[in-house]
């Protein structure tokens, strides 16, 4: 059985980094073709995919947000890390992890974790 | 402003036929694969159709895909009021490197 979880602060200051993690189960982020993503979507608004890595450790960043986001993955660990510097409010949302098999889909998500970003 | 263009909002009544655009370009949709999403309120998206028309394991036959030139669409049939939910377009962006996502629809069942 596939799951993902998402962990981290409900609420950051502004000019914060942000720390989310993934946990997963169920699959191996080691598996060829294996991707874990993450998608954020502010309240009321629609998704906006931020970042993926994959089970080669290749590292791929939404154009936008490149400059604040670096994403890692500890296999051991089933673990994938996301870090976002600089926090404003614009960036209160619900992030979720995702995974990906090649090119079908984001086929299992995680249930999403409210950030606020407020002072 | 997202860079695959759905209507905003979309009706029926239980029983009907709806369809859902979803507009691109030739960076993305014509190029690589769509996949479909389905958000019911307060919860995580759903994957429905990946690689234009394919159903995961357990996604109804109401559901459908399909793909032409720069455009997709996500059709579903005998429309139950369970349907009602945000449907959201996705695929890949060779120009920006990444995946993007329609700015989504919200489906009512009337």
């Amino acid at each position: 059985q596939v799951t993902l979880k998402e962990s981290g602060p409900a609420l950051v200051k502004p000019t914060q980094t942000l720390t989310l993690t993934c946990s997963f189960s169920g699959f191996s982020l080691s598996t060829s073709g294996m991707r874990v993503n993450w998608i954020r979507q502010p309240p009321g608004k629609a998704l906006e995919w931020l970042a993926r890595i994959g089970w080669d450790d290749a590292k791929l960043y939404t154009t936008s947000l490149k400059t604040r986001l670096t994403i890692s993955k500890d296999t051991s660990k089933n673990q994938v890390v996301l870090t976002m510097t600089d926090m404003d409010p614009v960036d209160t949302a619900t992030y979720y992890c995702a995974r990906s098999y090649s090119t079908y889909g984001s086929d299992y998500w995680g249930q999403g974790t409210l950030v606020t970003v407020s002072s | 402003q997202s860079v695959l263009t759905q209507p905003p909002s979309a009706s029926g009544t239980p029983g009907q036929r709806v369809t859902i655009s979803c507009s691109g370009g030739s960076s993305n949709i014509v190029s690589n694969y769509v996949d479909w999403y389905q958000q019911l309120p307060g919860t995580a998206p759903k994957l429905l159709i990946y690689r234009n028309d394919q159903r995961p394991s357990g996604v109804p036959g109401r559901f459908s895909g399909s793909k032409s030139g720069t455009s997709a669409s996500l059709a579903i049939s005998g429309l139950r009021s369970e349907d009602e939910a945000d449907y959201y377009c996705a695929t890949w962006d060779d120009s920006l490197g990444g995946q993007v996502f329609g700015g989504g629809t919200k489906l009512t069942v009337l």
